[in-house]
């Protein structure tokens, strides 16, 4: 199916440990977004790209590192997770902006112990 | 600081009732307002979405009304159905940056 993917879907980290969330999407969309999703906070955006080869900082980007090499990848790097790094990531990509269609992956549930 | 506010964090409605969700927000450059659902385990999908220089907008059972001096909206949900049960938000944007700007949610759960 056609659509936005997140690898992985679950993952636990133990603090200090490294990784990265992948997101693919085959709709060819320009801009793709990283969000995190926390209880009583809504999502909140922590990088996004607005085309291959360009990354910019959200609302919450520190701990966090992102890279766009190729048009259908964006990927988010932690680079020593830590406990308040527990959340639920989402990616989503849009054509151009918000104001046309959006799509979000189904999310990844991330644990830092 | 969140830039749109969202209340109630829950609510409970009877099937068949109406369920009403309300968003604030403070920066009048904001001039898209979309509102997303979203069921466990899955990512938002878009729901309704409205603009400015509208004051209500309905699409079925889902309808945005809008209040521009009063910097606030909000969605009504008619006809509530256990279907329906979900997590809604609503969000802003400026629609020349990129920039979705997310309320906290809202828990919807109608009883059947």
């Amino acid at each position: 199916n056609a659509g936005v993917t997140q690898t992985p879907k679950f993952r636990v980290l133990k603090t200090g440990q490294s990784m990265t969330l992948l997101c693919a999407q085959d709709m060819n969309h320009e801009y793709m977004y990283w969000y995190r999703q926390d209880p009583g906070m809504g999502l909140r955006l922590i990088h996004y790209s607005v085309g291959e080869g360009t990354t910019a900082k959200g609302e919450v980007p520190d701990g966090y590192n992102v890279s766009r090499l190729k048009k259908q990848n964006f990927l988010l790097g932690l680079e020593s997770a830590a406990p308040s790094q527990t959340s639920v990531y989402f990616c989503a990509s849009t054509p151009q902006g918000w104001n046309t269609e959006a799509f979000f992956g189904q999310g990844t549930r991330l644990t830092v112990v | 600081q969140q830039q749109v506010k969202q209340s109630p964090q829950s609510l409970i409605v009877q099937k068949g009732g109406i369920s009403i969700i309300n968003c604030a927000y403070e920066n009048t450059a904001f001039d898209y307002f979309p509102w997303y659902q979203q069921f466990p385990g899955k990512g938002p999908a878009l729901l309704i979405a409205i603009r400015p220089d509208v004051s209500e907008k309905k699409e079925g059972r889902f309808t945005i009304s809008f209040n521009k001096s009063a910097k606030q909206f909000s969605l009504h949900i008619m006809d509530s159905q256990p279907g329906d049960s979900a997590t809604y938000f609503c969000a802003a944007l400026i629609v020349n940056d990129y920039k979705l700007s997310f309320g906290a949610g809202t828990t919807v759960t109608v009883r059947a």
